[in-house]
C-alpha cells in the first residue's frame, strides 16, 4: 500500500522569502513521486515528478524537490515566494502510474 | 493539443435523481482516469481504462455508479440515485503509457456535483 502525509495543512510565508513544503510518504515499491499545484477554481496542474532518476528535481516557476530515501520525504521548496503562488499543493506517490495517490494538500498563503 | 475537457463544470440535482458526467482525454493519450475531490481532501482514486477496458475500481465505487469508454477516446461516469454524500468534485485525467513515458496524468477542470 502507498500513502502520503503533507505534514501542515497550511503555510503562509511573505513574499520573497523561501517556501518549504512538507511531504513523507510511504511504499512498499520504489515510488514515483509528484508534486500538483491547484489554484482556485482551475485544475490540477503538474509541478514536477521523481521517478528514480536524479534525486533532485527541478519544476516549472522555480520549485524543487528532494527525493530522499533514508527520511522517506520529498519536500517541495522555492527560494523566493511570489503572491502567484498562492495555491492548494499536493504531494502524490503512484507505482507506474497506474492510480494517484494524494497527500490531503497544503494551502500555501504568500503576504504582500 | 486541447487539454483534457470535461462537461459539464457544474451540476445541481435533486437526491435520487440520476447524473451523467463526460470526459474528453488529450487525444493520443490510451489511458483515462476518474478521481473524486470532496471538499479539503486530496482527490482519491475512482477508477481507470487502458484504451476501451477499465482496468481498475476503487472500493469507492459503489454499485450506484459506473463509468464507460466505450471506444478508447471520450469517457462518461454515471451516478444512479444520486446520494447527498455524492457532492464532489468529479475530476478525469489522461495520460500516454508507453514505453518511456513519464506517466504523469493531466486533469481537467472537473465537474462539480451538488445534490440538494
Amino acid at each position: 500500500a502507498q500513502s502520503v502525509t503533507q505534514l501542515d495543512s497550511h503555510v503562509s510565508v511573505s513574499e520573497g522569502t523561501p517556501v518549504l513544503l512538507r511531504c513523507n510518504y510511504s511504499s512498499s515499491y520504489s515510488p514515483s513521486l509528484f508534486w500538483y499545484v491547484q489554484h482556485p477554481n482551475k485544475g490540477l496542474q503538474l509541478l514536477l515528478k521523481y521517478t528514480s532518476a536524479a534525486t533532485l528535481v527541478k519544476g516549472i516557476n522555480g520549485f524543487e524537490a528532494e527525493f530522499k530515501k533514508s527520511e522517506t520525504s520529498f519536500h517541495l521548496t522555492k527560494p523566493s515566494a511570489h503572491m502567484s503562488d498562492a495555491a492548494e499543493y499536493f504531494c502524490v506517490v503512484t507505482r507506474y502510474g497506474n492510480k494517484l495517490v494524494f497527500g490531503a494538500g497544503t494551502i500555501l498563503r504568500v503576504k504582500s | 493539443d486541447t487539454g483534457v475537457s470535461q462537461d459539464p463544470r457544474h451540476k445541481i440535482t435533486k437526491r435520487g435523481q440520476n447524473v451523467t458526467f463526460r470526459c474528453d482525454p488529450i487525444s493520443e493519450h490510451n489511458r483515462l482516469y476518474w478521481y473524486r475531490q470532496t471538499l479539503g481532501q486530496g482527490p482519491e482514486f475512482l477508477t481507470y481504462f487502458q484504451n476501451e477496458a477499465q482496468l481498475e475500481k476503487s472500493r469507492l465505487l459503489s454499485d450506484r455508479f459506473s463509468a464507460e469508454r466505450p471506444k478508447g477516446s471520450f469517457s462518461t461516469l454515471e451516478i444512479q440515485r444520486t446520494e447527498q454524500g455524492d457532492s464532489a468534485m468529479y475530476l478525469c485525467a489522461s495520460s500516454l503509457v508507453a514505453m518511456g513515458s513519464p506517466y504523469e496524468q493531466y486533469f481537467g477542470p472537473g465537474t462539480r456535483l451538488t445534490v440538494t
